[in-house]
């Protein structure tokens, strides 16, 4: 069967401070992977999309990054957050032939 | 106007009664509509996907949908407490060269005992 895992699930970091959370998917191969944003009290925020290794799209300007490296493994990134990249960040999934998309567990970041 | 639109309640019911939780959307020309529900502090998780007009159940939910009129709803038959989450309405609309899942800001169901 088909999983997603993320981590770490929370974390607490200063303002200025590097971000990295990692994604990977099992049971499929050349999966559609995404990051999303929820901010408190708001919807689900596209970040980035990837189609497959090296090819990832930014949907929004922002303090992050994505990379690929692996066909199966997503990983968020960030140089120096900010206190406004707070916020519940969710890896998820599709696949070539499915046109559901299925979360992970979720990493809770707060920047103080 | 946002692409998709909720109403983010709360949305209260008694529990056994039918939750009725809609959703509009913007793009004509989207085909594929889903149902997730998202509890407190959790990721989202699938309920139900419908791509045609009409209803589509699924054990006690059961997914409506009018392309016509631009709207999804998600009906819940004997609701129960543990029904109480939000529900995010998602539809796919084409992005640059991508379809991409746009979500609703999503509705809080409380189900009281």
């Amino acid at each position: 069967s088909q999983t997603i895992h993320q981590w770490p699930a929370t974390l607490v970091q200063p303002v200025g401070s590097p971000l990295s959370l990692e994604c990977t998917v099992e049971g499929t191969s050349n999966p559609n992977l995404y990051w999303y944003r929820q901010a408190a009290g708001r919807g689900l925020q596209l970040l980035f999309y990837s189609i497959g290794i090296d090819q990832i799209s930014s949907e929004v300007p922002q303090n992050l990054s994505a990379s690929r490296p692996q066909d199966r493994q997503f990983i968020l990134s960030s140089k120096k957050l900010l206190l406004s990249d707070s916020g519940f960040y969710l890896c998820a999934f599709s696949t070539d032939s499915g046109n559901t998309i299925y979360f992970g567990e979720g990493s809770w970041l707060t920047v103080v | 106007q946002k692409e998709v639109e909720q109403n983010s309640g709360p949305l209260s019911v008694p529990e056994g009664a039918i939750a009725s939780l809609n959703c509009t959307y913007s793009d004509r020309v989207s085909q594929s509509f889903f149902w997730y529900r998202q509890y407190s502090g959790k990721s989202p998780e699938l309920i139900m996907s419908i791509y045609s007009n009409g209803d589509k159940e699924d054990g006690r939910f059961t997914a409506q949908l009018n392309k016509a009129s631009q709207y999804v709803s998600l009906l819940i038959r004997d609701s129960q407490p543990s029904d109480s989450a939000t529900y995010l309405c998602a539809v796919r609309v084409k992005g640059t060269g991508f379809q991409k899942l746009v979500f609703g800001t999503g509705t809080r169901l409380l189900v009281s005992p």
